[in-house]
């Protein structure tokens, strides 16, 4: 099984600032199975990035996703305070099928 | 519209089975996988299992022995059932629908909070 870890645990940061979330798994993770996503409280993961680097629709473009092999990272630009969530990767591995998620970066925009 | 929506019951006692189905609405079941997952406070997001139109099943290998996942094309719905539950599966649980080539998760339920409790 592979299993992701993130770091930091917890990002305090300011409007208009720029922030670099790390991703790193166990074992290499193809480009094409690795994604971002965000969750507010209340609410259901919404996916910010798939195939390491390709934004979902309606995603902005101050995310963007980057790695490969064992360590990947999101990064926002110009953060508002919309931004404030908890961030989570989640990778795919098919021998034999299995999808982990990472335990998540909380974002706090003040 | 394409969307989720998910319902079952939200309290059990220890030992029962767990049952959630999840109505596909807007859109076919054909051409993705289709997911269950589910959050608690102490493990996270945690993928329990994963079915296609064809009713070809991928479980989570930790929970494989007390999961069954099926799929209704006539009703376009797919359900989850999890036995002998404890405490410990207390969760919010999801589906959600997969993209098959890149395995992300595009479109989500609103999740069903299901507490065990004696």
């Amino acid at each position: 099984e592979i299993v992701l870890t993130q770091s930091p645990g917890t990002l305090s940061l300011s409007p208009g600032e720029g922030a670099t979330l790390s991703c790193r798994a166990s074992q290499s993770v193809s480009n094409s199975y690795l994604a971002w996503y965000q969750q507010k409280p209340g609410q259901a993961p919404r996916v910010l990035i798939y195939g390491t680097s390709r934004r979902a629709t309606g995603i902005p473009d101050r995310f963007s996703g980057s790695g490969s092999g064992t360590d990947f990272a999101l990064t926002i630009s110009r953060l508002e305070p919309e931004d404030s969530a908890v961030y989570y990767c989640q990778q795919y591995g098919n021998s034999p099928p299995l999808l982990t998620f990472g335990p998540g970066t909380k974002v706090d925009i003040k | 519209q394409v969307q989720l929506q998910q319902w079952g019951a939200g309290l059990l006692k220890p030992s029962e089975t767990l049952s959630l189905t999840c109505g596909v609405y807007g859109v076919s079941l054909s051409g993705y996988y289709w997911s269950w997952i589910r959050q608690s406070p102490g493990t996270g997001l945690e993928w329990i299992g994963e079915i296609n139109h064809s009713g070809i099943t991928n479980y989570n290998p930790s929970l494989k022995s007390r999961v069954t996942i099926s799929v209704d094309t006539s009703k376009n719905q797919f359900s989850l059932k999890l036995s002998s539950v404890t405490a410990a599966d207390t969760a919010v649980y999801y589906c959600a629908r997969a993209i098959v080539w890149a395995r992300y998760f595009d479109l989500w339920g609103r999740g069903t909070l299901v507490t065990v409790s004696s």
